[in-house]
């Protein structure tokens, strides 16, 4: 069965370092996201991106973050200076429209 | 704007026993609903959705949910719970729109505690 990818699924990194987040989307799904849990709680949606754009995003979406496909298989957000805040779990999910959106094991992200 | 709310922090219930977890949203035009299931350290699962069509829909482990548009609301169900039915669940909302199709919005999550 398909499935979205992501790696690595731990990542520590200090603060104000880059860190680059990975994902494979369902090979013939059109549509990719981008959310994050933090401690359990709340899923709260960061980016959506169709057709090579970002096609809408939340306020937590600010300058620090991006977004990229830089191939036909890897979709990545990338956090240009992290925060303490910024630790969370991050989801990347994918769906061919109106259809439900699958969703990756997620990464866990680690600010020190 | 498109919410969900879902008023219950924790449902419990005695293995054996129905259970319902319940979801109210609020979107305008026609809302595409769906649940999803998050066991520990795990990603988010889909149970069920609803587009169109038959208010009752069946969806994955022999969970269901009821889409009552005059209440806005989607109460997951399942007639006899198990044990290993204990996770966090979440419902989520999405409308289409002119230019697409746009984000999931997700309720704050339940957590399904499911007793021997």
């Amino acid at each position: 069965e398909p499935e979205v990818t992501q790696t690595p699924s731990h990542q520590v990194t200090q603060m104000g370092q880059e860190v680059i987040l990975r994902c494979v989307p369902i090979s013939n799904h059109l549509y990719f996201y981008w959310y994050r849990q933090i401690l359990g709680q709340k899923v709260e949606f960061l980016v959506s991106f169709y057709n090579n754009e970002i096609s809408e995003k939340s306020e937590i979406f600010d300058d620090q973050f991006s977004v990229e496909r830089p191939d036909g298989s890897n979709f990545t957000l990338k956090i240009r200076s992290t925060k303490l805040e910024d630790s969370a779990m991050y989801f990347c999910a994918s769906s061919e429209g109106t259809a439900e959106a699958f969703f990756g094991q997620g990464t866990r992200l680690t600010v020190v | 704007a498109q919410s969900v709310a879902q008023p219950e922090d924790q449902v419990n219930v005695a293995e054996g026993n129905p259970l319902t977890v319940k979801c109210t949203y609020s979107v305008s035009g026609n809302p595409y609903l769906f649940w999803y299931v998050q066991y520990p350290n795990r990603g988010l699962q889909f149970l069920l959705k609803y587009i169109t069509g038959d208010n009752l829909v069946k969806g994955s482990y022999g969970f269901e949910a009821e889409f009552n548009k005059s209440q806005t609301s989607f109460h997951l169900k399942k007639p006899s719970a198990l044990v290993s039915d204990s996770a966090l669940y979440f419902c989520a909302v999405r409308r289409m729109f002119s230019g697409g199709y746009n984000k999931l919005i997700f309720g704050a999550g339940t957590r399904l505690a499911v007793h021997p």
